[in-house]
């Protein structure tokens, strides 16, 4: 069982947006905010879409946005196109000695 | 260019010590303000945190793992090394090495398939 829980999957039509939620606890999510965002399609090494809970790095999509509330972390996904069908991923810092913990994935389907 | 790359064995047998290296080119685990981490995939399945190693010497693992893993660097290499031993067929996975600052990995390796059978 995954530390930081996300929908096992979504499913949206081309254009419209799309939220995906990660929580955690106060040791984690609601307690940093060092929440990162991350897109796998198959067979390609995960690729950081979200860092810092809402920064984007350079040459990603101003279509994905982050944000958190609470425990409570969120990817906002505007204006769906096919190539963003793929597997999402949250993580966070963790006061644990663990230092980072994911969440089991979101598999995002644009219909 | 930045690249990490994973290298070792794609098949151990069960009980024995997996030993994985990644090659840091273009950067130097030396630096500060990085850490250097190593996640696994099993087939099928979610990303799963293994542990993280700060240019100081300072190692975090997953307690789940923590009994069998130990991480490491040879700065002479510019390498970082995973161990894991106590092998089963539930460590199957795709192994990668990542570059880490502020718990956010912003660089990847390729990954290695690791297979654990007899």
């Amino acid at each position: 069982q995954s530390a930081l829980t996300q929908p096992a999957s979504v499913s949206r039509s081309p254009g419209q947006s799309i939220t995906i939620s990660c929580s955690g606890t106060s040791s984690d999510v609601g307690g940093y905010n060092y929440v990162s965002w991350y897109q796998q399609h198959p067979g390609k090494a995960p690729k950081l879409m979200i860092y810092d809970v809402s920064d984007r790095p350079s040459g990603v999509s101003h279509r994905f946005s982050g944000s958190k509330s609470g425990n409570t972390a969120s990817l906002t996904i505007s204006g769906l196109q096919a190539e963003d069908e793929a597997d999402y991923y949250c993580s966070s810092y963790t006061s644990s000695s663990t230092h980072v913990v994911f969440g089991g994935g979101t598999k995002l389907t644009v219909l | 260019q930045l690249q990490l790359q994973e290298s070792g064995p794609g098949l151990v047998k069960p009980s024995e010590t997996l030993s994985l290296t990644c090659t840091v080119s273009g950067d130097s685990i030396s630096r500060s303000s990085y850490y250097w981490g190593w996640i696994r995939q099993p087939p099928g399945k979610g990303l799963d945190w293994i542990g993280s190693l700060y240019y100081s010497g300072s190692t975090y693992y997953n307690p789940s793992l923590k009994s069998r893993v130990t991480i490491s660097a040879d700065t002479s290499k510019n390498q970082l090394s995973l161990k894991l031993n106590s092998v089963t067929a539930a460590d199957t996975a795709v192994y990668y090495c990542a570059r880490i600052k502020r718990a956010a990995a912003g660089l990847w390796g390729q990954g290695t398939l690791v297979t654990v059978s007899s």
